[in-house]
């Protein structure tokens, strides 16, 4: 069964700093996804970012982007400009491309931003 | 926009209770889904249906059912709720016409059980 983990339950960064947030994967496939997912507090989870594995080149979303290591297994989200409102629990989520595979989501990390 | 609704944002039942949580989605999707989120361990699936009337179990189906009469609506059923199914209850839906693995999430409901 593949599994993801989040080895940092709490982070914190200053207001405009970076911030890296970890993440780990096992799978013998070869053809999959990633993501991030976003949940503010109560407020709903919406999706950050999204990888290809049979994509090299490390997807961007405006100040969001992913440093995706597929021989390590290892898929980092890096948050540029902390703004307040990127305030969240972060998840880290997997799913094969074959068959009826469903997400299956690390444990989360909640970042904090500090002004 | 996909807008995913929950009944109850909150809810507090005694132990033996019968719960329903009800989900609709606006936008035609065609997966639905439902997850338990605690601390510590991160989103784990409970049920997840494909179609209407069709449903399959997930990676924690006991003590709980579902029902899928409608294309737009999942319910989650708890038959007699236990201290132990407290927790904050997501309902997610998913398109086959977009990305693979793209949920549309729910508020979220937090149930208690005394």
């Amino acid at each position: 069964a593949q599994t993801v983990t989040q080895s940092q339950p709490e982070m914190s960064v200053q207001e405009a700093e970076t911030v890296t947030l970890s993440c780990t994967y096992d799978t013998s496939e070869s053809d999959y996804y990633l993501f991030w997912y976003k949940q503010p507090p109560s407020r709903q989870m919406i999706l950050v970012i999204r990888q290809e594995a049979y994509k090299q080149q490390n997807a961007t979303e405006n100040r969001f982007s992913v440093n995706f290591q597929k021989a390590a297994k290892s898929f980092s989200l890096k948050i540029s400009d902390s703004q307040l409102g990127d305030a969240a629990m972060y998840f880290c989520a997997y799913i094969s491309n074959f068959g009826n595979e469903k997400l299956t989501f690390g444990t989360g990390t909640r970042l904090t931003i500090i002004p | 926009d996909v807008k995913v609704t929950q009944s109850s944002r909150y809810l507090v039942k005694r132990t033996g209770e019968k719960v329903f949580l009800e989900c609709v989605q606006d936008m035609d999707h065609e997966n639905m889904f439902w997850y338990r989120q605690d601390p510590g361990l991160g989103l784990r699936l409970i049920y997840f249906s494909y179609d209407v009337k069709m449903k399959e179990k997930g990676d924690i189906p006991e003590g709980y059912s579902v029902s899928r009469e409608k294309k737009e609506r999942f319910s989650l059923i708890l038959e007699s709720a236990s201290t132990n199914q407290t927790s904050m209850y997501l309902c997610a839906s998913s398109s086959n016409d977009r990305a693979r693995g793209e949920l549309f999430f729910g508020e979220g409901s937090r149930l208690t059980v005394l």
